[in-house]
């Protein structure tokens, strides 16, 4: 079942704009995380908010999360054209078992820098 | 350096033909996962596993095996592949499900059924 829900599906900005991914949830999570993927590679992760975090930063990647409004945004400052890629948030919520958290993506971010 | 290893990276498969994926890591981790990413459907998780021996489905196990015998292999098994199973396939590994850590993804398999 997928738990997170990026918006929008696909972003084209110029180099040095700064762009802004969203992404929804619908059940409490643990954490939510935040991958990149280049085309047809494996994910790679940027960061991961608790659910008890509001904001972080780590270099240009600033990431918020809302609980109460089940959504979060990740915002990638001064983009260069090597910042092309999908971006896809992930959360990890306790499953019905209880005996492990799973980690639920959603279907992705097409973001295209361009120089 | 820490990796997560998948192999073959590219297959390409007749409906039926009996077929493994492997994936291997290096970094001791407990947790062990299968995904498959299909355009507009994101990543779904096939199959799972916390442990040694022990293994359960995710949300999509239908037409997937996997065993866990050792720590650092989770191989996918396709037991009879099916044209829907065509799709790019991702490994990945966590220290340790149930704390505040992040994935290890492999380079992903591309398999097609034909």
């Amino acid at each position: 079942s997928q738990q997170g829900e990026e918006d929008p599906q696909a972003l084209s900005i110029q180099e040095g704009e700064n762009a802004t991914m969203n992404c929804s949830y619908k059940t409490s999570i643990n954490n939510l995380q935040w991958y990149r993927q280049n085309s047809g590679r494996g994910l790679v992760h940027l960061i991961l908010i608790r659910s008890n975090e509001r904001e972080k930063h780590s270099g240009r990647l600033r990431v918020t999360l809302d609980t109460s409004k089940k959504s979060s945004s990740l915002l990638i400052t001064a983009s260069r054209a090597a910042d092309t890629a999908s971006y896809f948030c992930a959360t990890q919520h306790r499953i019905s078992s209880g005996s492990a958290r799973q980690l639920t993506f959603g279907s992705g971010t097409q973001l295209t820098v361009l120089p | 350096e820490a990796q997560v290893t998948q192999n073959p990276r590219y297959l390409i498969t007749v409906t039926g033909k009996k077929l493994t994926v492997t994936c291997s890591q290096n970094m001791n981790h407990e947790y062990m996962s299968w995904y498959r990413q299909d355009p507009g459907l994101g990543l779904r998780q096939i199959y799972y596993s916390m442990n040694v021996e022990v293994t359960d489905k995710g949300d999509v196990p239908e037409g997937y095996k996997v065993s866990r015998k050792e720590k650092r292999n989770f191989p996918l098994i396709l037991e009879s592949p099916s044209p829907n199973q065509t799709s790019l396939y991702f490994c990945a590994s966590t220290f340790r499900q149930g704390v505040n850590t992040e994935a290890f993804f492999g380079q992903g398999t591309r398999l097609t059924v034909v």
